[in-house]
C-alpha cells in the first residue's frame, strides 16, 4: 500500500523567511512525486513534480522541491516566502505503473505573516 | 490557459436524492478522475476513467456511484441515493495520459446532503 505523510499540520513563517513544507512517502519502486496548492474555495493547483534526473525540481511561483531517495522525502521549499503563499499544500505520489491515481498527504496549512 | 471546469459550485440535496456532478475536462486530455475531500480530511481518489470505461475505482466508489462521458466534452459523477456521509468537496481532474503527466483539477463542487 502506498502512503504519504506530511508531518506538520501547520507551518508559520514570517514574510521574507525561507519556507519548508515536509513530505515523506512509502511507495514501492520509484514513484512520481507532486506538490499541489489549494487556496480557500479553490481547486488544487499544480506546483511541481519529480519524474527523474536532478533531485532539485523547480516549479511555479518560486517554489522548488528536493527529492531524497534514501530518506524517501520530497520537501517543498521557497527561499523567501510571501504573504500570498498562505494556503494549504498537498504532497501527492503516483506509482510508476498503470496505477494512475494520486495518493495525497493530509495537507499542511502555511501561514506567512507580514 | 485551458482549465477543468465543474458545475455546480455548490449542491444542496436531501438524503436519498440523486445528484449529478458535472465536469468539463481539458479538451485534449484522455484520462479523467473524480476525487473527494471531506471537510478537514485528505483528498481521496474515487475513480479513474479512460477510453469510455472505468480503469480503476476505490472502495469508496460503491454501487451508489457511477460515471459517464455522455459526449465528447462532459464527464459526470452520479450518486444515486445520497447519504449524509457523501457531503464533501468533489474534484474532477484530467491528464493527457503521459505516464509522468500531472493531473489538472477543477475548482470542485461542494455537495451538502441534509
Amino acid at each position: 500500500a502506498q502512503s504519504v505523510a506530511q508531518p506538520e499540520d501547520q507551518v508559520n513563517v514570517a514574510e521574507g523567511n525561507p519556507l519548508t513544507v515536509k513530505c515523506t512517502y512509502s511507495v514501492s519502486g520509484n514513484p512520481y512525486l507532486f506538490w499541489y496548492v489549494q487556496y480557500p474555495n479553490r481547486g488544487l493547483q499544480f506546483l511541481l513534480k519529480y519524474i527523474t534526473g536532478d533531485n532539485l525540481v523547480k516549479g511555479s511561483y518560486g517554489f522548488e522541491a528536493e527529492f531524497n531517495k534514501s530518506q524517501t522525502s520530497f520537501h517543498l521549499k521557497k527561499p523567501s516566502a510571501l504573504v500570498s503563499d498562505s494556503a494549504l499544500y498537498f504532497c501527492a505520489v503516483r506509482p510508476r505503473s498503470n496505477d494512475y491515481k494520486l495518493s495525497f498527504g493530509a495537507g499542511t496549512t502555511v501561514t506567512v505573516r507580514a | 490557459e485551458p482549465e477543468v471546469t465543474q458545475t455546480p459550485s455548490h449542491q444542496v440535496t436531501q438524503m436519498g436524492q440523486e445528484v449529478i456532478l458535472r465536469c468539463v475536462p481539458i479538451s485534449n486530455h484522455l484520462y479523467f478522475y473524480w476525487y473527494r475531500q471531506i471537510l478537514g480530511q485528505k483528498v481521496e481518489f474515487l475513480v479513474s476513467f479512460y477510453n469510455n470505461e472505468i480503469s480503476e475505482k476505490s472502495e469508496i466508489f460503491d454501487d451508489q456511484f457511477s460515471v459517464e462521458r455522455p459526449d465528447g466534452s462532459n464527464f459526470t459523477l452520479k450518486i444515486r441515493s445520497t447519504k449524509l456521509e457523501d457531503s464533501a468537496m468533489y474534484f474532477c481532474a484530467s491528464t493527457t495520459g503521459l505516464a509522468s503527466g500531472e493531473q489538472f483539477f477543477g475548482p470542485g463542487t461542494r455537495l451538502t446532503v441534509l
